[in-house]
């Protein structure tokens, strides 16, 4: 089964607004990613963020890793229309096979 | 190229017909992977290429899946006798060696069983 399981499933936000996407996983992770994908496009990597880190800021994207929680947060500040879009994690576990497991995804829409 | 490409973009075929899936990888990226995406869904994983070889292709649904690569570069994805299920985007992303890589993906391939 895939790891990596979003929450929430949906999210709609107005512009300007913070959105905050989870993320949970089952196994240990060497790293755990961050991807966004706008409707039937391939995905685009946001940002990585190593086992032993706890958080990383890129631009208006934050996110947050507790390892002992196996979760992990992205938090979009400042949101904007163009925003709108899937977001996904994925990691790779650790000891294991090279795939990256993907979650199922937040579908972000970010209103005018 | 500068990015990985896929083709065709469309492919809508019946059912029982056999369909390829071509990927063309970053140049220099020894990594390669396939997924599929079924509509609204996320990425359910297929198989994985280091170079030619295939560690894992644990994802393949059933044996009317295959890939192969050559030249560690074109990659292939083969369904024969397709099935209606079989309808999604398939997604191919390369990436440089090692645990830590990020994947670039292509735009897809959207397949249509009729």
């Amino acid at each position: 089964s895939q790891q990596g399981e979003e929450d929430p499933q949906a999210l709609s936000i107005q512009e300007g607004e913070n959105a905050t996407m989870n993320c949970s996983y089952k196994t240990s992770i060497n790293n755990l990613q961050w991807y966004r994908q706008n409707s039937g496009r391939g995905l685009v990597h946001l940002i990585l963020i190593r086992s032993n880190e706890r958080e990383k800021h890129s631009g208006r994207l934050r996110v947050t890793l507790d390892t002992s929680k196996k979760s992990s947060s992205l938090l979009i500040t400042a949101s904007r229309a163009a925003d709108t879009a899937s977001y996904f994690c994925a990691n790779r576990t650790q000891g294991g096979s090279e795939k990256l497991v993907f979650g199922k995804g937040t579908k972000l829409t970010v209103n005018p | 190229g500068a990015g990985v490409s896929q083709s065709p973009s469309n492919k809508v075929t019946e059912k029982g017909k056999d369909v390829e899936l071509r990927c063309d990888p970053i140049s220099g990226h020894t990594a390669l992977y396939w997924y599929r995406q079924r509509l609204g869904q996320g990425l359910e994983f297929l198989i994985y290429f280091q170079g030619n070889s295939a560690p894992d292709k644990s994802g393949l649904p059933s044996d009317r899946f295959s890939a192969e690569r050559t030249g560690e570069s074109v990659s292939t994805l083969t369904i024969q006798r397709t099935q209606q299920e079989d309808s999604a985007v398939y997604l191919c992303a390369s990436s440089l060696p090692g645990r830590a890589g990020e994947l670039f993906f292509g735009e897809g391939s959207r397949l249509t069983v009729l």
